[in-house]
């Protein structure tokens, strides 16, 4: 089957530490998207890339950080920096800009 | 002023009814317009993709774009308690990798 995968579903994370989400997808598509959903809140882009290698920063991209080293995956690491990291973080891709598939999401909790 | 507004709610209407979900925008060079279903926890799902003006109909779903008024919508006929979920609206410029998103309606459907 054809999708997006993301893990863990749930991230516990202690002060100071940097974590990484996981995001993969097996609809060769070029585009991937991080996004950071907050509760009442629509989508906010974190990072995004258009093709291996390459990557732009979206609207909040401050203690964030990604790489993009195959097409199939697009890591997230969410840096000590990012201050309020608790959030349902979502992963998307598509062929090209217009239409945009998700994975099911991974929650970040700060213990 | 946001560059999608989309009304919060929540929308409570009894089972059979006819729904109205709606958005509002401010640039007119918007060419592509969509509507995702995100149910709780869950990633977003696209349901519903227009380009460009007029209407499309997927069974009980009809999406309507008015450019000239910068509105778009989404009815949804007989309405089903399995509707309740909170619905997005996005929209992107012509050869354009991002999505302006609204920030969500949530909709519930009374059994």
């Amino acid at each position: 089957d054809g999708g997006i995968t993301q893990s863990p579903k749930y991230l516990f994370r202690k002060e100071g530490q940097n974590v990484t989400l996981s995001c993969e997808q097996n609809l060769n598509h070029d585009a991937m998207y991080w996004y950071r959903q907050d509760p009442g809140q629509g989508l906010r882009l974190i990072y995004y890339s258009q093709i291996v290698n390459d990557f732009q920063k979206g609207d909040i991209a401050e203690g964030y950080s990604v790489s993009r080293e195959k097409k199939e995956s697009f890591p997230l690491t969410v840096t000590s920096a990012q201050k309020n990291p608790t959030a349902f973080y979502l992963c998307a891709s598509s062929i090209s800009g217009e239409t945009q598939y998700f994975g099911p999401g991974t929650r970040l909790l700060v213990l | 002023q946001k560059e999608v507004e989309q009304d919060p709610g929540p929308l409570s209407v009894p089972e059979g009814a006819i729904v109205s979900l709606n958005c509002t925008y401010s640039n007119s060079a918007f060419q592509y317009f969509m509507w995702y279903r995100q149910y709780s926890r869950k990633g977003p799902e696209l349901l519903m993709y227009t380009y460009s003006s007029g209407n499309k109909e997927d069974g009980r779903f009809t999406a309507q774009v008015d450019k000239s008024s910068k509105y778009i919508s989404l009815f949804i006929r007989d309405s089903q308690p399995s509707d309740s979920a909170t619905y997005l609206c996005a929209m992107s410029f012509d050869s354009n990798y991002q999505l302006i998103w609204g920030a969500g309606t949530k909709l519930i459907i009374k059994p």
